[in-house]
C-alpha cells in the first residue's frame, strides 16, 4: 500500500482553468504538507497542516488554497492556473511519534500550457 | 531561518568511483538533518537521517552521512557507486521542535557513467 499517495500522476491544463491536486496518507500522521518543485529541481515548502490545522503558509499566491478535511487528507486547489505554476508538486506527511521524517509522495506534474 | 548548501550542482563520476556530496546548513539550534535521492522522474525517497548519537549514520543502498557539528555539515558519502546511483540528491534540514518542515538545499546531480 502506498503511504503518502497523490492524485493525479499527471496533469496538463490550459492557463486560466481551476484544477485540484488530491493528497492521501494511510500512515496516522498528524502533519501534512505540500511542496512545491520548479524546473530547476529545487524544493519549497507551500503549505503545512497539523490536524487539519494550517500552521506555515510560505509566500503563496492566494490562487493556492490547501483544504484539509480531515487529518490523512490535504488537498491542493489552485485557481487560475498560469504557466508558472507547471512544476511538480509534492504531498508529503510527518509525525513527532515517529521522529518526525517527513515521506513524500510520488509528485503530481503539472504542466500549464 | 534554516538554509541548507550543496556544492555540487553536478558531479560525475566512472562507475566504481568513490563519491562524497557536500552539504552545509544554517541554524543556530538542533536540527534534524536528512539526505533524500530523486531518480529520474520519481518521487524523493529517505536515504538516511541523523537525530542524535552516533554522527555517523548509515542509511540504503551503501550511503552513509556523517555529522560534523562544528562545520555545520552532513556529508554523503559512498565508496563506490554503480550507474544505479544516477540520480538528483537533496540535503535538507528541520528543527528539532515540532513538526517543522524540511529545508531543502537546491540539489546535486549525480551522473555515473559506465
Amino acid at each position: 500500500d502506498t503511504a503518502v499517495s497523490q492524485t493525479p500522476k499527471y496533469l496538463v491544463t490550459q492557463m486560466g482553468n481551476d484544477k485540484s491536486i488530491k493528497c492521501e496518507q494511510n500512515l496516522g500522521h498528524d502533519t501534512m504538507y505540500w511542496y512545491k518543485q520548479d524546473s530547476k529541481k529545487f524544493l519549497k515548502i507551500m503549505f503545512s497542516y497539523n490536524n487539519k490545522e494550517l500552521i506555515i503558509n510560505e509566500t503563496v499566491p492566494n490562487r493556492f488554497s490547501p483544504k484539509s478535511p480531515d487529518k490523512a487528507h490535504l488537498n491542493l486547489h489552485i485557481n487560475s492556473l498560469e504557466l508558472g505554476d507547471s512544476a511538480v508538486y509534492f504531498c508529503a506527511s510527518s509525525s513527532l511519534a515517529v521522529g518526525n521524517t517527513i515521506y513524500f509522495g510520488e509528485g503530481s506534474w503539472l504542466t500549464v500550457v | 531561518a534554516q538554509s541548507v548548501s550543496q556544492h555540487n550542482h553536478h558531479v560525475i563520476l566512472s562507475e566504481a568511483a568513490s563519491l562524497e556530496l557536500g552539504c552545509n546548513y544554517s541554524y543556530g539550534g538542533t536540527v534534524n538533518l536528512f539526505w533524500y535521492v530523486q531518480y529520474p522522474g520519481q518521487h524523493l525517497q529517505l536515504l538516511l537521517k541523523y537525530f542524535s548519537g552516533d554522527p555517523l549514520v548509515k542509511g540504503i543502498k551503501g550511503f552513509e552521512a556523517e555529522f560534523i557539528k562544528s562545520k555545520f555539515s552532513f556529508n554523503l558519502r559512498k565508496p563506490s557507486v554503480q550507474w544505479s546511483d544516477t540520480a538528483e540528491y537533496f540535503c535538507a534540514v528541520s528543527s528539532n521542535s515540532g513538526n517543522t518542515p524540511l529545508v531543502f538545499g537546491k540539489g546535486t546531480r549525480l551522473s555515473v557513467i559506465a
